[in-house]
């Protein structure tokens, strides 16, 4: 079964709204969950690290105000798109690693369209 | 980190030995070879680790040269769901916050 939870798996917005992607560890509590972007025919491209209790750290480009994160308890993140635009459009990830540094697991992955 | 070095894309045949090579030259002592894959518009899923040994389980073998500057990731029975982009990524295993870097990988596809 799944370990790690994303929701929704796919959502449809206007430009100019905002939308909120949901991340949940269901086996284990984590303390650090990751969140990253894919345009069509690319790599996963890290956004940002979802620190729990904590602000969130962000990769150089991603704009902070933009993509917001919340990271409330050890087993959920949020990542919310303000403001969308058409560019906004992509396949959103999370992930979190099993304590004791195993292997990280991801998320089903959300497809964001904004129209 | 490390950097690696995947072949763009490998087709292979349904039921045949899938081998995918991985250049690591630049490899640390304390970073492992991890693989994960991506199946279309799926989140990626872990397949195997490991340090210098080599590994197996119920999903694949992975072969680490002595020197540990290369690896293979081997599908023993290639099926059409094994097809995906197949990742090679070096880390640290010892943080619970280490984050991965993703290159662009092995397209694999599958054919009957």
């Amino acid at each position: 079964g799944a370990v790690v939870s994303q929701h929704p798996s796919w959502v449809i917005c206007k430009s100019g709204t905002s939308v909120k992607i949901e991340c949940r560890s269901l086996d284990f509590q984590a303390t650090t969950m990751f969140w990253y972007r894919q345009f069509p025919k690319q790599s996963l491209m890290l956004m940002a690290t979802s620190n729990e209790g904590s602000k969130a750290t962000y990769e150089q480009g991603v704009e902070k105000d933009k993509f917001l994160i919340n990271h409330a308890s050890l087993t959920l993140s949020t990542l919310t798109v303000t403001s969308a635009h058409p560019e906004d459009s992509s396949f959103y990830i999370c992930s979190a690693n099993r304590p004791g540094g195993g292997e990280a697991f991801f998320g089903q992955g959300t497809r964001l369209t904004v129209v | 980190d490390a950097k690696t070095t995947q072949p763009t894309s490998m087709d292979c045949a349904e039921g045949r030995a899938a081998n995918l090579p991985c250049n690591h030259s630049t490899i640390s002592g304390n970073e492992y070879v991890y693989w994960y894959r991506q199946i279309h518009s799926q989140g990626p899923q872990y397949i195997i680790h490991g340090l210098k040994n080599n590994e197996t389980n119920e999903m694949a073998s992975l072969i680490i040269t002595e020197d540990r500057k290369s690896s293979t990731l081997i599908l023993p029975h290639a099926t059409l769901r094994d097809t995906a982009v197949y990742y090679c990524i070096v880390r640290v295993a010892s943080s619970n916050d280490y984050k991965l870097s993703f290159g662009a990988g092995t397209t694999v596809t599958v054919r009957a």
